[in-house]
């Protein structure tokens, strides 16, 4: 069955520094999402991605987010400048459709785990 | 403002054993849209359903069903027989239906089933 795949499974940055997470959503899908967790918190959604565009952002995904699908198969989430509140659990998810009155799936990767010193 | 509540933390069961958890729900917004995730002890997230405020069906998938009540907006899930399989943090989460079908979910707290041999 296709898979969401994210690299790498563990990130260590130092604080200031960026990082770019790297998910492979499955190949038919079309919208493309960002959650993160805490650990121990609850999920927190970050973006999706639809039509080379943002579709919907939340009050997180703020000026130091950034998502690029840079070629066909690659959907980024760049953090330019880590603070120690950016350590979490990054997870990308891909759907073929948007949803609507018809239940889409979304299908979620193993996660990044960030860690910012 | 949305918010969701997940009343119960903790949930421990025997196998078996039928058990609900709980979401009840705050919303303004006359159209949106409920969701429910698992959250296994590896970590991962699944996606478990999505349904819209107009449809008040109940939904059953196997040992799973949804109990959707907008008159005391209530979104429950009901596993019946569970199995061992079935520990994990259970995650519901609301959204505004925003155009073409997208949505920015807000997530309860999670309720930890623990289901023992």
């Amino acid at each position: 069955e296709p898979e969401v795949t994210q690299t790498p499974s563990h990130q260590v940055t130092q604080m200031g520094q960026e990082v770019i997470l790297r998910c492979v959503p499955i190949s038919n899908h079309l919208y493309f999402y960002w959650y993160r967790q805490i650990l121990g918190q609850k999920v927190e959604f970050l973006v999706s991605f639809y039509n080379n565009e943002i579709s919907e952002k939340s009050e997180i995904f703020d000026d130091q987010f950034s998502v690029e699908r840079p070629d066909g198969s690659n959907f980024t989430l760049k953090i330019r400048s880590t603070k120690l509140e950016d350590s979490a659990m990054y997870f990308c998810a891909s759907s073929e459709g948007s949803g609507g009155s018809s239940n889409q799936p979304q299908h979620f990767g193993d996660g990044t785990r960030l860690s910012i010193l | 403002a949305q918010k969701v509540t997940q009343a119960q933390t903790e949930i421990s069961v025997v196998e078996k054993e039928d058990v609900t958890l709980d979401c009840v729900y705050e919303t303004r917004d006359t159209t949106y849209y409920l969701f429910w995730y698992k959250q296994p002890p590896s970590g991962e997230l699944v996606f478990l359903i999505r349904r819209n405020s107009f449809d008040e069906q109940n939904e059953i998938s196997g040992r799973y069903s949804w109990n959707f009540q907008k008159s005391t907006s209530s979104f429950n899930f009901t596993i019946t027989a569970s199995q061992v399989v079935d520990s994990a943090v259970y995650f519901c989460a609301l959204s505004e239906a925003l155009a073409g079908g997208s949505y920015i979910p807000t997530f309860g707290r999670g309720t930890s089933l623990i289901v023992h041999p």
